[in-house]
């Protein structure tokens, strides 16, 4: 499969803890974008990187949030002290370089977060 | 802010009866608009964008500035149709997407 890919798919955790999801975008994308999706919501917009540059934050992404890039190609994002609000799908999408207009985005199958 | 609506959260259809499943935005500049779809257990997969002025599997959808509406029109719906829809909006030319809370259509046999 060469689509986007996420790790892991599911993600059981207790309030309080980190969680770390990974996502590797196709290969010759070099955009890569993180949302987040709430039941009964369409996805939100987290965060945006062009290469490993971290280009545009969303409110949403308080400071129990970080995202990277290091190299450019897969992308982690860490939560930490999860707090039962936090679960939710968090999709990650990737395109490919592009201008001014927009590509369209590929996303991955998505990770579901639980916080009991 | 940009914003975008769908009033609808289900829409339930008989095979061969036509579809419309609406969407409304709100952004002061020139977005761009589109459609996502998300079938079972699959994924989000983008459907068609108002530039392209293209059908994709029988769906169109026109953008209509003056009611900044961009609705999902079919003329007859298929069972295979039915899957989660989203109306999506980029605006600005950062590729940051604002997507509406999705529609399920159920085209009914």
């Amino acid at each position: 499969d060469t689509g986007v890919s996420q790790d892991p798919r599911h993600k059981i955790t207790k309030r309080g803890q980190n969680v770390t999801f990974r996502c590797d975008p196709i290969s010759e994308h070099n955009r890569l974008y993180w949302y987040r999706q709430t039941l009964g919501q369409g996805p939100e917009f987290l965060t945006y990187f062009q290469n490993e540059a971290q280009l545009e934050k969303s409110r949403l992404l308080s400071d129990r949030f970080s995202a990277e890039r290091p190299k450019g190609s897969f992308s982690t994002l860490e939560i930490q002290r999860t707090e039962q609000g936090d679960s939710a799908m968090y999709l990650c999408a990737s395109t490919e370089p592009g201008g001014y207009s927009y590509n369209e985005q590929f996303f991955g199958p998505g990770t579901r977060l639980t916080v009991l | 802010a940009q914003r975008v609506t769908q009033p609808e959260k289900l829409l339930s259809v008989f095979k061969g009866a036509p579809v419309e499943l609406k969407c409304n935005y709100s952004y002061s500049g020139s977005p761009e608009l589109f459609w996502y779809v998300q079938y079972s257990r699959q994924r989000l997969q983008l459907l068609l964008r108002h530039i392209s002025r293209e059908s994709i599997k029988g769906f169109t959808a026109d953008l209509n500035k003056g009611e900044t509406s961009f609705h999902l029109k079919k003329p007859f719906a298929q069972e295979e149709d039915s899957a989660m829809y989203y109306c999506a909006l980029e605006a600005g030319g950062y590729q940051k997407v604002t997507f509406g809370t999705g529609t399920k259509l159920q085209v009914i046999p």
